[in-house]
């Protein structure tokens, strides 16, 4: 099974700056990655597959890169509605499709 | 407009069984595999089962396997998991999903409470 392990667990950003978050792959899920966001309450939204490609009707200031074992989404200028949950998830060693713990982006 | 509209989580005892539904509209349903994702209270998420457009091919992790059986009606846009030997550990929201291999929508999720 790959661990996918998501760092920090919590960042603190001020709305407006950039946010960097990190997903480690425990081997190479080449570019066979999506991160997905949930607020409180509600069911997770699929924000980027294939590593980088956005999904329909995100906003461009979210993007994806890396490749392998090591991922980043990028939140270029973090807006209100910004400040959730992120969960990154491998699907090119399946089953099972596999999680990271997720990382929290809360308002500095 | 794709939606997917779960139902039958209850708390349930230890032991017990539980069919959860979940109703798919506003896509071409038999053309699209489907998920079963949960989610624990205040806790993360974890993948349970895919099962491929036709019901051909299912999978599970390892946690359920041998326990939930997934299963669908594409003459009904349903999906349908199937719980038994409930255990305590699996307390949870259950997701409705849809996506070969990534979910690309999600249902609002129902929730499971093995209790007694």
């Amino acid at each position: 099974e790959i661990v996918m392990t998501q760092s920090p667990a919590t960042l603190s950003v001020s709305p407006g700056e950039r946010a960097t978050l990190s997903c480690r792959a425990s081997q190479s899920v080449i570019s066979n990655l999506a991160w997905y966001q949930q607020k409180p309450g509600q069911a997770p939204r699929l924000l980027i597959y294939g590593a980088s490609t956005r999904a329909t009707g995100i906003p461009a200031r979210f993007s994806g890169s890396g490749s392998g074992t090591e991922f980043t989404l990028t939140i270029s200028s973090l807006q209100s509605e910004d400040f959730a949950v992120y969960y990154c998830q491998q699907y090119n060693n399946w089953p099972p499709l596999t999680f990271g713990g997720g990382t929290k982006v809360e308002i500095k | 407009e794709v939606q997917l509209v779960e139902s039958g989580g209850v708390v349930v005892q230890p032991g017990g069984s539980l069919r959860l539904s979940c109703a798919a509209s506003g896509f071409t349903f038999d053309d699209s595999a489907m998920h079963w994702v949960r989610q624990p209270p205040g806790k993360g998420l974890e993948w349970v089962s895919l099962i491929s457009w036709d019901g051909t091919s299912t999978y599970y992790a390892d946690s359920v396997k041998g326990r939930f059986t997934v299963s669908r009606d594409n003459s009904k846009n349903s999906l349908y998991l199937q719980m038994n030997s409930l255990r305590a550990e699996d307390t949870a929201l259950y997701y409705c999903a849809k996506g070969e291999q990534w979910v690309d929508h999600w249902g609002q999720g129902t929730l499971v409470t093995v209790s007694s």
